[in-house]
């Protein structure tokens, strides 16, 4: 049974650049939710995605984007990178009406130079 | 809005010593969840337990137990007789009701480092 899964586990780009992360998220999940976590931070809510649209959203710039797609899965985009974007961005997964516990995935660590 | 508060950044004990991690939150709702996360070095934030606002019955869980006061908005979380291999950051979180905890907001997290 595949818990969640993020590509890639390492990034580093230029400021100004984009960005897209991928999640797969556990099996038999249908919701995704994105996070960024700064070093030495809690974890910030970005947002969730549930039915390919986005559901919920934190307080993040209109340059941090979603998509998920019909099996599940996620992506994460961040256009017109900046120096303070350099976080783990970890993906959660869930069973939208279940009332489980989010799983959440390794995380991808954006490095921005 | 809410917050959560872990006040202690940073905790060092040595193997088999009790620790209690403390996790202060506000919110104005009446009903939400509460939660403990451990992260280890490889980065996956790790459930250990949900709580809602109406289940204020401690929980024991082996070496784990949990002490939820709503009086002092405070659940704390201690390890009884700790091991190395509880050396990790845990994040107390905080979520509404609605969100049926999906949504969640959380502390700044603590550094546990058990020494053999």
């Amino acid at each position: 049974d595949a818990g969640v899964t993020q590509s890639p586990t390492h990034l580093i780009k230029t400021r100004g650049q984009q960005v897209t992360l991928r999640c797969s998220p556990k099996s038999g999940h249908d919701t995704v939710s994105w996070y960024q976590q700064a070093l030495g931070q809690g974890p910030q809510f970005i947002f969730q995605y549930y039915e390919e649209e986005e559901r919920q959203r934190g307080n993040f710039p209109d340059r941090f984007s979603g998509h998920q797609y019909p099996n599940y899965s996620s992506e994460l985009n961040v256009n017109a990178l900046l120096l303070g974007d350099s976080a783990l961005y970890l993906c959660a997964s869930s069973l939208a009406g279940s009332n489980s516990p989010l799983h959440f995935g390794n995380g991808t660590r954006l490095t921005v130079t | 809005a809410q917050k959560v508060t872990q006040a202690q950044t940073e905790i060092s004990v040595v193997e088999k010593e009790d620790v209690t991690l403390d996790c202060v939150y506000e919110t104005r709702d009446t009903t939400y969840y509460l939660f403990w996360y451990k992260q280890p070095p490889s980065g996956e934030l790790v459930f250990l337990i949900r709580r809602n606002s109406f289940d204020e019955q401690n929980e024991i869980s082996g070496r784990y137990s949990w002490n939820f006061q709503k009086s002092t908005s405070s659940f704390n979380f201690t390890i009884t007789a700790s091991q190395v291999v509880d050396s990790a950051v845990y994040f107390c979180a905080l979520s509404e009701d609605k969100n049926a905890g999906n949504m969640l907001t959380f502390g700044g997290g603590t550094r546990l480092m058990v020494k053999p």
